[in-house]
């Protein structure tokens, strides 16, 4: 399987904190996304960072990419009770399909 | 707006039986995908259709059927022969070849009775 891995599997920090997720993937990619799945819901596209890319950032988002060690992290910075979700990472290769992680539960306590 | 719907958003079906979830999308997305998520789990890919009248399986097909006759639809048949698919159905669309712009829908959750 090319499903990656989330690191922590759960989070819990204080609102004002930074949350940062950690992701590890098996194979060669095109890119790396990160997606936010709120309690039953779909899920919503955060941001995308190439193969080629080192950093990228969105708004409150940081995203680096370590093609070398197969793997990313997002840091959502100044986090608020509001980014209580899920995060997975999901890596793209030469299909084009979407394989995903298994997802960070994060909680944001006001 | 332009994006995914997914119905039912609840679905229950009595063992022994087939049911079909639907998929339909007005953003002229040339691939579309089923993905099913368990419990504190991530999403697995079931069947994917990159053009219409064509469709690959993913990892988890077993027991599952999809048909692509229309470009903006992208129905997801769970046949009988699938023993555990009590499970949330996702469906999403991309835009473009690239691998960027995946839209999932809200989601479907299958239960068996």
């Amino acid at each position: 399987s090319q499903q990656g891995e989330e690191d922590p599997q759960a989070l819990s920090i204080q609102e004002g904190e930074n949350a940062t997720m950690n992701c590890s993937y098996k194979t060669s990619i095109n890119n790396l996304q990160w997606y936010r799945q709120n309690s039953g819901r779909g899920l919503v596209h955060l941001i995308l960072i190439r193969s080629n890319e080192r950093e990228k950032h969105s708004g409150r988002l940081r995203v680096t990419l370590d093609t070398s060690k197969k793997s990313s992290s997002l840091l959502i910075t100044a986090s608020r009770a509001a980014d209580t979700a899920s995060y997975f990472c999901a890596t793209v290769t030469g299909a084009n399909n979407l394989f995903f992680g298994t997802g960070t539960r994060l909680t944001v306590i006001p | 707006d332009g994006g995914i719907t997914q119905s039912p958003k609840y679905l229950f079906r009595k063992e022994g039986q087939n049911v079909t979830l639907s998929c339909e999308q007005n953003l002229n997305h040339d691939a579309m995908y089923w993905y099913r998520q368990d419990p504190g789990q991530g999403l697995r890919l079931i069947y994917y259709s990159q053009i219409v009248n064509d469709f690959q399986k993913g990892d988890i097909a077993e027991g599952y059927s999809v048909s692509r006759e229309k470009k903006e639809s992208f129905p997801l048949t769970v046949t009988s022969a699938q023993k555990n698919p009590t499970a949330f159905y996702l469906c999403a669309s991309r835009a473009d070849r690239s691998g960027s712009g995946y839209t999932f829908g809200s989601g479907t959750r299958l239960t068996v009775v």
